[in-house]
């Protein structure tokens, strides 16, 4: 069974850059699919920021594409993800999944990040 | 970009069938996918190209695709049940992929 775990965190300051990582079991990332982040602020929908292919190219939510990275670490069986000068309005629960071609078909827990001072 | 409206919240006695509907501009063109939320847990896919049911899932859950809305069935059911349910595309209409979550369904199981 594949299994993903989102790790950083859980406290950001605001304009610093929030980092986290997702790490990947059961399943090679270097092997094949996509791999995303989404977000969900506290009592709100989900928000997907962005997905990353094994081979490496990379797709962001255009109103977040300025300040988000995704990369791969396949050593580690990871991926991570880079949210730069961060405010308020970036506190939610953050996923990784697994996206086979359009949809997501595994999840991580999801972790909560807070932005405050 | 794309855009997919649901509305904010729906209810059902038990037993009875709910329909959650996805709307968007020519939808029917585009494979939809539904998760399922249930308070505190990561969302789980119920419904994925339009009707597809992973393993797991009960065959209460349907999905249909046509023209400019999706719609998520539930037959029979159960308190289990309630849970917020959303709806999602892949586009690239705008010329770079996206993958787009609708604002989400509150199923309320009276």
């Amino acid at each position: 069974q594949v299994q993903l775990q989102e790790s950083g965190p859980g406290l950001v300051k605001p304009s610093e850059t929030l980092s986290l990582t997702c790490s990947v079991s059961a399943y090679s990332i270097s092997s094949g699919y996509y791999w995303g982040w989404i977000r969900q602020p506290p009592g709100k929908g989900l928000e997907w920021i962005g997905n990353i292919f094994h081979r490496g190219a990379t797709f962001y939510n255009p109103t977040l594409k300025s300040r988000v990275t995704i990369s791969l670490h396949t050593s580690k069986n990871q991926f991570s993800l880079r949210l730069t000068s961060v405010t308020a309005a970036d506190t939610a629960i953050y996923y990784c999944a697994r996206s086979p071609s359009t949809a997501f078909d595994y999840w991580g827990q999801g972790t909560l990040v807070t932005v405050s001072s | 970009s794309y855009v997919l409206t649901q509305p904010p919240s729906v209810s059902v006695a038990p037993g009875q069938t709910v329909r959650i509907t996805c709307g968007g501009n020519n939808i029917g063109s585009k494979s939809v996918h539904w998760y399922q939320q249930r308070p505190g847990q990561a969302p789980v896919v119920v419904v994925y190209d339009d009707s597809g049911r992973p393993s797991g899932i009960p065959e209460r859950f349907s999905g249909s695709n046509s023209g400019n809305t999706a719609t998520l069935t539930i037959s029979r059911v159960e308190a289990g049940d309630e849970a917020d349910y959303y709806c999602q595309v892949w586009d690239s209409s705008s010329g770079h992929p996206d993958w787009v979550f609708g604002g989400g369904t509150k199923l309320t199981v009276l």
